[in-house]
């Protein structure tokens, strides 16, 4: 079974500044798919960021890009020019591309980002 | 386009009762997943259905049940409530479950068993 590990449980960056979020998996899958999903207060899980296992290019959205190492099993986020907006918390997940458990997610235990002024 | 839609937001229930739970997926889609989320668990996969039919299914007992309509909307059930199933129940759509683009996520059902 594949497995998701976020080692940081809280995080604070100051508005403006640069911050990384680590995560790790585990798989004997080569074929998966990556991402990061932000829920603020609102409850609701919001799509950051994604990663096909078979690109080697690392995923860029905006303010937000990925840091993606397959053979050291590493996908971190990392967050420029941090804003108020983006406190919340984060969470790295993991779903094959085996089409019988594609439509799983596996999250990770996420990460409480913090923003200061 | 409407996103995802959750009803109700907060349900309090009673130990050995039953729950139902509501989801609307984005207009068009065809995958409606459930997941679980709790403090000490984190976020746990329940299900997924695709065309009405149940098309994976997590470790959860078989207390939890669900359902997909015709026009793609979702139920998910629990019977006889435990403590224990006290949670966030989050719900998700996609195109067809299967894809590159991840899931759109409703904002859930907080739900208090006491």
């Amino acid at each position: 079974a594949q497995t998701v590990t976020q080692s940081q449980p809280e995080m604070s960056v100051q508005e403006a500044e640069t911050v990384t979020l680590s995560c790790t998996y585990d798989t004997s899958e080569s074929d998966y798919y990556l991402f990061w999903y932000k829920q603020p207060p609102s409850r609701q899980m919001i799509l950051v960021i994604r990663q096909e296992a078979y690109k080697q290019q690392n995923a860029t959205e905006n303010r937000f890009s990925v840091n993606f190492q397959k053979a050291a099993k590493s996908f971190s986020l990392k967050i420029s020019d941090s804003q108020l907006g983006d406190a919340a918390m984060y969470f790295c997940a993991y779903r094959s591309g085996n089409t019988g458990t594609a439509s799983k997610l596996t999250f990770g235990t996420g990460t409480r980002l913090q923003v200061t002024l | 386009k409407a996103g995802v839609t959750q009803t109700p937001r907060y349900l309090i229930k009673t130990r050995g009762q039953q729950v139902t739970l509501s989801c609307s997926p984005i207009s068009g889609h065809r995958s409606v997943s459930w997941y679980q989320q709790t403090p000490g668990q984190g976020l746990q996969f329940l299900f997924e259905y695709f065309s009405e039919t149940q098309r994976n299914k997590g470790n959860f007992p078989g207390r939890f049940s669900g359902r997909q309509f015709s026009n793609s909307r979702s139920e998910m059930n629990v019977s006889t409530l435990e403590l224990g199933d006290s949670a966030l129940y989050l719900c998700a759509s996609s195109l067809e479950g299967r894809t590159e683009r991840g899931y759109t996520f409703g904002s859930g059902t907080r739900l208090t068993v006491v």
